[in-house]
Formats: C-alpha cells, sequence, structure tokens
C-alpha cells in the first residue's frame, strides 16, 4: 500500500514565522502535490513537482514555496506565515501509471 | 480555477437509502475521479472513470459520465452510517503531470 505522511497532523504558528510542512511518500512516485483546502472553496493546488528539482505553480502559489530535493520528500514552505495562511494542508503523491492520487493525513495549520 | 461543481452540497438520507451527487466541469477530460473525505483526514480515492467510458461499477458504487454534458455522478446503494463523509469529484486532463481539478465538494451524512 502507498502510504503518504505528513510531519505535523496540527500546527500553530505565529504571524511572520517561516514554516515548513514536510510530506514523504514511499512508493517512488513521480509526482508531488502540495493543496490547501478551505471549507466552501474545496482543495485547490499550491504546488506540484513532476521529478526531483522540478516545480511548478498551481492555482495559488503566491505566499509559498516548495523543495523537492530527494523524490520520496516534497516540503512547503511558508515563507511568512499570515492568518489568511491558517487552513488544511494535504500532500498528495502519484505515479506508477496510475492516475489517481495518494494523499497523505493533512496538516490543520493555524497562524496566530 | 475550480473546475468541478458539485450538487447537491449537503445530502442527509437513512441508512439503507441510495445517495446520488452529480458533478459538473467545463473543460475537456482525460479521467474523472471520485474520491472520499472522512472528518478531517485526507482523501481516499474511490474510483476513476476514463473519457471514453460511461459507467463504471466498484462495489456498492457507480459512476456515469457524460461527456456532452460535462457532468458525471456518483451512486452509492444501500448506504451505511460509516459512508457518512464528504465526497469529491476531480478532474483530470491529458498529459502527464497528473494534475487534478477538484470540485467542492457533497457532504453526505447517512442517519442509522
Amino acid at each position: 500500500d502507498v502510504k503518504v505522511t505528513q510531519s505535523s497532523r496540527y500546527l500553530v504558528k505565529r504571524t511572520g514565522e517561516k514554516v515548513f510542512l514536510e510530506c514523504v511518500q514511499d512508493m517512488d512516485h513521480e509526482n508531488m502535490f502540495w493543496y490547501r483546502q478551505d471549507p466552501g472553496l474545496g482543495l485547490r493546488l499550491i504546488y506540484f513537482s513532476y521529478d526531483v528539482k522540478m516545480k511548478e505553480k498551481g492555482d495559488i502559489p503566491e505566499g509559498y514555496s516548495v523543495s523537492r530535493e530527494k523524490k520520496e520528500r516534497f516540503s512547503l514552505i511558508l515563507e511568512s506565515a499570515s492568518t489568511n495562511q491558517t487552513s488544511m494542508y494535504l500532500c498528495a503523491s502519484r505515479g506508477g501509471g496510475n492516475d489517481e492520487q495518494y494523499f497523505g493525513p493533512g496538516t490543520r495549520l493555524t497562524v496566530t | 480555477s475550480q473546475q468541478g461543481e458539485e450538487d447537491p452540497q449537503a445530502l442527509s438520507i437513512q441508512e439503507g437509502e441510495n445517495a446520488t451527487m452529480n458533478c459538473s466541469y467545463k473543460t475537456s477530460i482525460n479521467n474523472l475521479q471520485w474520491y472520499r473525505q472522512n472528518s478531517g483526514r485526507g482523501l481516499v480515492h474511490l474510483i476513476l472513470i476514463r473519457s471514453n467510458e460511461r459507467e463504471k461499477h466498484s462495489g456498492r458504487l457507480r459512476v456515469t459520465l457524460d461527456t456532452s454534458k460535462k457532468s458525471s455522478s456518483l451512486l452509492i446503494t444501500a448506504s451505511r452510517a460509516a459512508d457518512t463523509a464528504s465526497y469529491f469529484c476531480a478532474t483530470g486532463g491529458s498529459g502527464n503531470t497528473g494534475k487534478l481539478i477538484f470540485g467542492q465538494g457533497t457532504t453526505l451524512q447517512v442517519k442509522p
């Protein structure tokens, strides 16, 4: 079974802090994704990566950056956290010739 | 950008009844997928239907796709209390990035 893990289930940070969200998958998948989920808005794609060191902006990349130094790990970085980045963050991976995405359990981030 | 629009936004039924959720989308697609999310958790892939397919079954799930109307429906038969969750449709385009565009979701409550 594919396993996607995220570094924290719950996180509380202060405005202006630099925040790192880590995601690791164990199935050698090429593609990895970061979404944020907000009530009434569904899932929105922040960034995705289709290979090591390769990244592409999603629909809402402003205020975020990503890093993929190793195939199994995809990090989301909030350079200077703001209260409007309070949200549920979901990581997913895809690969092996399949189209479905495998999701981690999510990180609920609160910025105060 | 939101591709999928789901209807209804919320659905409440009794155990044993069938639940039908609908999804409409705007652009051409390669496939359409349905995911389930239990409260506060990550998404789990349920079923995928390709653009050249009209209907697909998996256990108590039945998915239809009408590309001429740009719409899909998910039917859950003989619902159980454990089916209580949010359900999302997601559309995949051509290309190898595997990007999906998610709808806003339907919240299903199955009362025992």
